[in-house]
């Protein structure tokens, strides 16, 4: 299967604690999309990659929130002194940028955080 | 600024009979539309997209979806549903130039098939 994947598939922690994701794209992708889905909405931004360069950021990123995608191939995404308000479906999704028509994502099935 | 609402967040229809999703949205500039499946514990998979070109797009499994630039609509169809359609279904806006912080999901519609 050559399709986005993400590890861990599901994370319960504590409080305050940290976690980290990962997210491997589809390999000839160059960008890469991280969103945070809660119950009942629509997945909603938070930041992108165009090869290892992180170019925007969501307000919904506080600064507990750090993504890297070092070599332009995987990425990472860590919460820091995770809240309560983190618990959500992380989802990350690769595209191969086009100059010509808006990008077609392709999701990973997401890590699903719960925290208590 | 751009919006895009999912009028319905729940739609219930009988096995073999028509499927109508809506879907309707504000830009400000000529949009990207496109529609996304979510099955339980799968990622979201595109069904179609619309790019400026034919205002009717066919996707896969016999979804289509029409442009309506008057209208500001973009919903989803299909003739006949199968139990398989039963899912979660996000109508997306983007604005054509490639900015990821402004490509908007919808809220959701879920789609019950009853046999």
């Amino acid at each position: 299967d050559t399709g986005v994947s993400q590890d861990p598939r599901h994370k319960i922690t504590k409080r305050g604690q940290n976690v980290t994701f990962r997210c491997d794209p589809i390999s000839e992708h160059n960008r890469l999309y991280w969103y945070r889905q809660t119950l009942g909405q629509g997945p909603e931004f938070l930041t992108y990659f165009q090869n290892e360069a992180q170019l925007e950021k969501s307000r919904l990123l506080s600064d507990r929130f750090s993504a890297e995608r070092p070599k332009g191939s995987f990425s990472t995404l860590e919460i820091q002194r995770t809240e309560q308000g983190d618990s959500a479906m992380y989802l990350c999704a690769s595209s191969l940028d086009s100059r010509f028509s808006t990008d077609t994502q392709y999701f990973g099935p997401g890590t699903r955080l719960t925290v208590l | 600024a751009q919006s895009v609402t999912q009028l319905d967040s729940h739609v219930s229809v009988s096995e073999g009979t028509p499927v109508l999703l809506r879907c309707n949205y504000s830009s400000s500039y000529s949009p990207s539309l496109f529609w996304y499946v979510q099955h339980p514990n799968k990622g979201l998979q595109l069904l179609l997209k619309y790019t400026s070109a034919a205002t009717l797009v066919k996707g896969i499994n016999g979804f289509e979806a029409e442009f309506k630039k008057s209208e500001t609509s973009f919903h989803l169809t299909k003739p006949s549903a199968h139990m398989s359609d039963a899912a979660e279904y996000f109508c997306v806006v983007s604005p054509w130039y490639s900015s990821a912080s402004k490509i908007i999901f919808g809220s959701g519609t879920r789609l019950s098939i009853r046999p």
